[in-house]
């Protein structure tokens, strides 16, 4: 079975500073998505970012980017300039890739890691 | 793109008593998901329906619980005979049948069990 582990609980940034959310993951699979989501107090999960497991180009979006290391499983959030808006729990996420048509694209969510933005 | 909505955003409710929740799903959606975060967790996978198919149930979904989703269009959620441990946010998603394809959520039903 797949097993997602985000180990750090709590963290907290400075606005406009840098801040890294960590990600590892378990699998036996060599295809599948990772996802980073995003849950503000508000609720809503959010998509926040998505790699391939097959793409060795690092995802970016905006001020949001990953460092995807597919031989160590990890799959780590950078968030640059960060913002009051950043303050959410993230949660990192994995999907399996099948070629298949009728496969269950089910996510396995980690525990999340709650970050704070301080002004 | 109207998002997906869930119905209603809270039910507080007594042990015992039968619970229902529904789920409406962004239109073009032909895959829609029930997962299940309880406080300090992530969500747990239950269940999911491609169009109108069940096709795969979680342990986690116990006999008391039912999930239908008639004519592929909105989904619905029972559970019956309510106990203290299904207190829990209920949440919806839904999204393509293409792999890799992000799944878009509803603001969730948070139940609570008196």
């Amino acid at each position: 079975a797949q097993t997602v582990t985000q180990s750090q609980p709590e963290m907290s940034v400075q606005e406009a500073e840098t801040v890294t959310l960590s990600c590892t993951y378990d699998t036996s699979e060599s295809d599948y998505y990772l996802f980073w989501y995003k849950q503000p107090p508000s609720r809503q999960m959010i998509l926040v970012i998505r790699q391939e497991a097959y793409k060795q180009q690092n995802a970016t979006e905006n001020r949001f980017s990953v460092n995807f290391q597919k031989a160590a499983k990890s799959f780590s959030l950078k968030i640059s300039d960060s913002q009051l808006g950043d303050a959410a729990m993230y949660f990192c996420a994995y999907s399996p890739n099948s070629k298949w048509g009728g496969s269950n694209y089910k996510l396995t969510f980690g525990k999340g890691t709650l970050l704070t933005v301080n002004p | 793109d109207t998002g997906v909505s869930q119905d209603p955003r809270h039910k507080i409710t007594k042990r015992g008593q039968n619970v229902t929740f529904r789920c409406d799903p962004i239109s073009e959606h032909n895959r829609l998901y029930w997962y299940r975060q309880t406080l300090g967790q992530g969500p747990e996978f239950l269940t999911y329906f491609q169009n109108e198919a069940q096709l795969e149930k979680s342990r986690l979904l116990s006999d008391r619980f039912s999930a239908e989703r008639p004519k592929g269009s909105f989904s619905t959620l029972e559970i019956q005979r309510t106990e203290q441990g299904d207190s829990a946010m209920y949440l919806c998603a839904s999204s393509l049948e293409v792999s890799g394809q992000p799944q878009h959520f509803g603001d969730g039903t948070r139940l609570s069990i008196l």
